[in-house]
């Protein structure tokens, strides 16, 4: 699976939107976009993908690039709860498995 | 959604026991489960896939000997740290993918291993 860069950490207001940016340079036309975070002593869990077209659902909104060499993951209201490590993952078929990155700690100030 | 829970949530034992950890898919019929490993600080490392009914596939530089793992039906699977050591002291997080949406993998809540 081709390589994702996340930048280690960013920093948010509460109820403010949060952009989570992730690098795919090397994406191949069949990978596939995944966003999963890790709250703190909890298994991961799955946030959203996407292949080409941009994403919605009620936790977040997935933009892709036109050219799929980037995404970004974007929280609308951030809160407290949304605090964890968001993972930005590709994945070239449903049959291999999700190998983690170091993905971005988000903060989320009050 | 689909649900995977794992017991225990956690576990401490003495160096040189053996400790088991089960993983189940609680409301879909998991044809594949993953293990991974994280240390704090870092991230997700992928253990193994197995496959129901079919032996564990290791990942480089995992032992398949100290880390036993047995998928034996659609809805269970078990790690077994055999002589655990210090070392051994991480986090373990299961990983199932099944049912209805077969693409997505669903995670449980792991377990905290500590060895004395």
């Amino acid at each position: 699976d081709a390589k994702t860069t996340q930048p280690n950490s960013m920093e948010s207001n509460e109820e403010e939107p949060v952009h989570l940016p992730c690098n795919h340079s090397t994406i191949s036309g069949t990978d596939y976009i995944h966003w999963y975070r890790q709250l703190p002593s909890q298994g991961p869990e799955y946030v959203i993908h996407g292949l080409t077209s941009n994403v919605n659902n009620r936790m977040a909104s997935l933009a892709i690039a036109e050219d799929r060499k980037s995404s970004t993951l974007i929280l609308h209201r951030a809160t407290l709860r949304d605090a964890a490590v968001y993972y930005c993952i590709l994945r070239a078929s449903g049959n291999t498995p999700l190998v983690f990155g170091k993905g971005t700690r988000l903060s989320v100030i009050a | 959604g689909a649900v995977v829970s794992q017991h225990p949530s956690w576990v401490i034992c003495k160096s040189g026991t053996s400790v088991k950890i089960e993983c189940r898919s609680l409301d879909f019929q998991a044809t594949t489960m993953f293990w991974y490993r994280q240390f704090p600080k870092q991230s997700l490392m992928l253990m193994a896939t197995s496959n129901e009914g079919s032996k564990a596939t290791y990942e480089q530089g995992v032992e398949k000997d100290k880390f036993l793992i047995n998928h034996a039906s659609l809805t269970l699977s078990t790690l077994t740290v055999t002589s655990a050591h210090p070392e051994d002291s991480s986090f373990y997080i299961c990983s199932a993918r099944g049912g209805l949406y077969s693409y997505e993998q669903y995670f449980g809540p792991g377990t905290r291993l500590t060895v004395t």
